[in-house]
């Protein structure tokens, strides 16, 4: 069954601390990997993409990386500002030849003064 | 760059009662998604159409939920008659393409059936 699991489910840190999320996957066929930010009572806005030969992608202060031997995924945030605080999502295409999602369930961070 | 137009963006109704929303998608996208949202979960897609034509509609409960987007642009999501499940936020999405195109996703419309 194709599932996207993350870990953790919520985190609380201080603002200038880093933090790392991480996303696990079985889904086949894989075509690539996204992570989207989404705020409160907005939508998903997409942050990296990675295809199954990129191992790291940055944007800023976030940095996503991908095993696809291991079939893992992690996304890095340096220095968090309190606009971090946000519902980050993994989400991973299959099927190749069309555009299929599947969505994990997020991890909900906030970030606190 | 006009991002993906939602509206209303809150609704509240009786069960059993009907609702529709509106999803305008970037100009050019050819490709539109409508999601449910429950809370605390990922976004989960009901339909995917390709320019006026349903691509994907595998997990649309056909018998209360329908869609359309007759001209190719702009959508429309219908849900008759609403249960209490339904509540949750809808989220429409668009894309240019298919295949490996990032979508673009629009505010919502936050849904609660009483």
């Amino acid at each position: 069954k194709n599932q996207v699991e993350q870990s953790p489910q919520s985190l609380i840190i201080l603002e200038g601390k880093n933090c790392t999320l991480q996303c696990n996957y079985t889904v086949s066929p894989f075509s690539n990997l996204r992570w989207y930010k989404q705020d409160t009572g907005r939508g998903p806005v997409s942050l990296t993409i990675m295809t199954f030969s990129e191992n790291t992608k940055s944007n800023g202060r976030y940095t996503a990386t991908l095993d696809a031997d291991t079939k893992q995924s992690s996304l890095h945030i340096t220095a968090s500002q309190l606009s971090d605080s946000a519902s980050y999502i993994c989400v991973v295409s299959w099927g190749g030849a069309t555009n299929k999602l599947i969505f994990g369930t997020g991890t909900l961070l906030a970030v606190q003064p | 760059e006009a991002g993906v137009a939602q509206s209303p963006r809150y609704k509240i109704i009786e069960k059993r009662q009907s609702v529709a929303f509106w999803c305008n998608p970037i100009s050019g996208h050819a490709t539109l998604y409508w999601y449910q949202q429950i809370l605390g979960q990922g976004p989960k897609l009901l339909i995917q159409f390709q320019n006026n034509g349903v691509v994907d509609d595998s997990q649309l409960p056909k018998d209360r939920f329908s869609a359309e987007r007759l001209k190719g642009v702009d959508s429309t999501l219908k849900i008759q008659p609403a249960k209490l499940e339904d509540s949750a936020v809808y989220l429409c999405a668009s894309s240019f393409g298919t295949l490996q195109e990032t979508q673009y996703f629009g505010p919502g419309t936050r849904l609660l059936v009483l």
